[in-house]
């Protein structure tokens, strides 16, 4: 149980068009998503934490406009990624949390999508 | 504001061998999870372990185990009887448990392990 899809692996675009990835939880309701950013051989970066219904909080310095990120039902949750340039260029990785799960309330993880903007 | 060190880019074990990944961790609060997350090169991430702060005893899964010093603000993972499955990225990760703050993960840098036959 607790298995998190995402759509596609693996994207590649030209500059300047936008890109959806979308997030699912395949056999729990997750009220909490989260969006994260991992470049090549580094660390995994919070952007936004995405609650159903509601409006995402993003992390400092993360432009909201650029990473559109929309929790429309409690088992999928996407990010569009507007006006795509080369920098933009990582591997997105979303987790879902499983309400009501105990204390721990634990991050499940989407196996990635990457990202290559031409 | 949480900060996650991981002081070790690189690691390597001999199968059968026993490794220990170093973390540590700054915090004012009394109270928080700690994990250890395994990400192999299908760059799926995995829980490996996990220490909730108020708990003094050591969490142990398997050949997994931690060494969790809360004065020290350490919380080590031991890996006995290395498999070659075991290579990967391993990220420590702390989250709060204050309820205002309580999902966000704080990832360190990670620890890429490497296991020789």
């Amino acid at each position: 149980g607790a298995v998190v899809s995402q759509h596609p692996s693996w994207v590649i675009c030209k500059s300047g068009t936008s890109v959806k990835i979308e997030c699912r939880s395949l056999d729990f309701q997750a009220t909490t998503m989260f969006w994260y950013r991992q470049f090549p051989k580094k660390s995994l970066m919070l952007m936004a934490t995405s609650n159903e219904g509601s409006k995402a909080t993003y992390e400092q310095g993360v432009e909201k406009d650029k990473f559109l990120i929309n929790h429309a039902s409690l088992t999928l949750s996407t990010l569009t990624v507007t006006s795509a340039h080369p920098e933009d260029s990582s591997f997105y990785i979303c987790s879902a949390r499983v309400a009501g799960r105990g204390i721990y309330n634990e991050q499940f993880f989407g196996p990635g999508t990457r990202l290559t903007v031409l | 504001a949480q900060t996650v060190t991981q002081s070790q880019p690189e690691m390597s074990v001999q199968e059968a061998e026993t490794v220990t990944l170093s973390c540590t961790y700054d915090t004012s609060e009394s109270d928080y999870y700690l994990f250890w997350y395994k990400q192999p090169p299908s760059r799926q991430m995995i829980l490996v372990i996990r220490q909730e702060a108020y708990k003094q005893q050591n969490a142990t899964e398997n050949r997994f185990s931690v060494n969790f010093q809360k004065a020290a603000k350490s919380f080590s993972l031991k890996i006995s009887d290395s498999q070659l499955g075991d290579a990967a990225m391993y990220f420590c990760a702390y989250r709060s448990s204050r309820s205002y703050n309580t999902d966000k993960l704080i990832f360190g840098t990670g620890t890429r392990l490497q296991v020789f036959p």
